[in-house]
């Protein structure tokens, strides 16, 4: 089956930590993100990847990192630098833009909290 | 003003009823619109894009209103696994290039026997 598998699902990250967060999706999709969820609040992108070797600053990049050395994987690196960094994190993939617009579909999260 | 506005309820209903979900968007310009459900600490998941003729997916109907700008969601003979998060989704169309996708903060839906 196709789909976007995220690991660790619970994450614990001492104080001046780097952590990172493992996104891989077999669904052929050039297109790649990340975003972060907190209570009661809608989705925020935090990097965006539209092809390998190339990704973009989304709305909440300060404090993270990414990389595309590969279609099928996006892994996000929580820095030190981020200073709030419990939330639900979130990687999806869909198709590129033009294709049309496009919904995008997600693994199962990865939740991260402070130790 | 928020890109993307929901009332984040909860709507309690009971099983059998119908209830509607509205959406506002800011962003005239937006070309495509989707609902997705979120069970608690789950992740979303797509429920159905939204045609700006109206579409129906079993007991499930969206409809748009682009003069309004805003979006909706009609659920008939609710079911208790219809309890979840629905979160109203928006493409605009100046995205930077890429498929952005503005996400509402979703409307609690609780149903009870």
């Amino acid at each position: 089956d196709g789909g976007i598998t995220q690991s660790p699902k619970y994450l614990f990250r001492k104080e001046g930590q780097n952590v990172t967060l493992s996104c891989e999706q077999n669904l052929n999709h050039d297109a790649m993100y990340w975003y972060r969820q907190d209570p009661g609040q809608g989705l925020r992108l935090i990097y965006y990847s539209q092809i390998v070797n190339d990704f973009q600053k989304g709305d909440i990049a300060e404090g993270y990192s990414v990389s595309r050395e590969k279609k099928e994987s996006f892994p996000l690196t929580v820095t030190s630098a981020q200073k709030n960094p419990t939330a639900f994190y979130l990687c999806a993939s869909s198709l590129p833009l033009q294709t049309g617009n496009q919904p995008q579909h997600f693994g199962d999260g990865t939740r991260l909290s402070i130790l | 003003r928020k890109e993307v506005e929901q009332d984040p309820g909860p709507f309690n209903v009971p099983e059998g009823a119908t209830v509607a979900f509205n959406c506002t968007y800011s962003n005239s310009a937006s070309q495509s619109f989707f609902w997705y459900r979120q069970d608690c600490r789950k992740e979303p998941k797509l429920l159905m894009s939204v045609y700006s003729s109206g579409n129906e997916d079993g007991r499930f109907t969206a409809q748009l209103n682009r003069a309004s700008q805003y979006i909706s969601l009609l659920i008939r003979d609710s079911k208790l696994s219809d309890s979840a998060t629905y979160l109203c989704v928006v493409n605009p169309l100046f995205s930077g290039g890429y498929n952005k996708l503005i996400f509402g903060a979703g409307t609690r839906l609780a149903v009870h026997p």
